[in-house]
């Protein structure tokens, strides 16, 4: 069964801080997603990767497929930052998605 | 503007009615997800189609029916056999099945009184 485990579950820091929001998965991926959930409860997708690294404004994402990881960071970070930021994978072979349960991130003027 | 439009944004029901959640894309996207999210737990997969007239059932599929009659929509029904219907309802799309972005709806919160 494939598990998405995301940590830490929950995070607050301060404004300008530099952060960073794991995810480990256990099976072999084609794809690996990063979303933003805000709280209204919508969701943007922010990064879809399969290898490397991909970067977008403030928004960092890398991913090493033999350890099976991926991070997430934020540089100098913003209140507007704050949101539930989810990890989800496409397992190979399968369709769907397999979610993490989401790290809810808070950031303190 | 492209994009997902789900529709109600809020549902109160009672128990034993069926109710229909609403989700329409004009992405012109082959493949359309509903899934449901609860506290604490990640996005669950109800039901996918990856193309019009066919759909198969996700993890969660049972108490919940699903049509794909129109590339743009995939309406989700909750009938009265779902046992724990309350929740927040969410429709994605994507261009193939597990390839590309996923486009998520604004979700739908459905409350069974």
């Amino acid at each position: 069964k494939n598990e998405v485990e995301q940590s830490p579950q929950n995070l607050t820091a301060q404004e300008g801080e530099f952060i960073t929001i794991n995810c480990s998965y256990s099976v072999g991926i084609s794809a690996l997603h990063w979303l933003q959930q805000h709280p209204g409860g919508g969701i943007v997708s922010l990064f879809m990767l399969s290898s490397g690294k991909k970067k977008h404004g403030r928004l960092i994402a890398t991913i090493n497929i033999q350890e099976k990881h991926s991070s997430l960071h934020i540089t100098a970070s913003h209140p507007r930052d704050s949101a539930v930021y989810i990890c989800a994978v496409s397992p190979q072979g399968a369709d769907g998605l397999t979610f993490g349960k989401g790290t809810h991130l808070i950031i303190q003027p | 503007d492209g994009g997902i439009t789900q529709s109600p944004k809020y549902l109160f029901r009672k128990e034993g009615q069926n109710v229909t959640l609403s989700c329409e894309q004009n992405l012109n996207h082959d493949a359309m997800y509903w899934y449901r999210q609860d506290p604490g737990q990640g996005l669950r997969l109800i039901y996918y189609s990856q193309i019009v007239n066919d759909f198969q059932k996700g993890d969660i599929a049972e108490g919940y029916s699903v049509s794909r009659e129109k590339k743009e929509s995939f309406p989700l029904t909750v009938t009265s056999a779902q046992k724990n219907p309350t929740a927040f309802y969410l429709c994605a799309s994507n261009w193939q099945s597990n390839t590309g972005e996923l486009f998520f709806g604004e979700g739908s919160r459905l409350t069974v009184l």
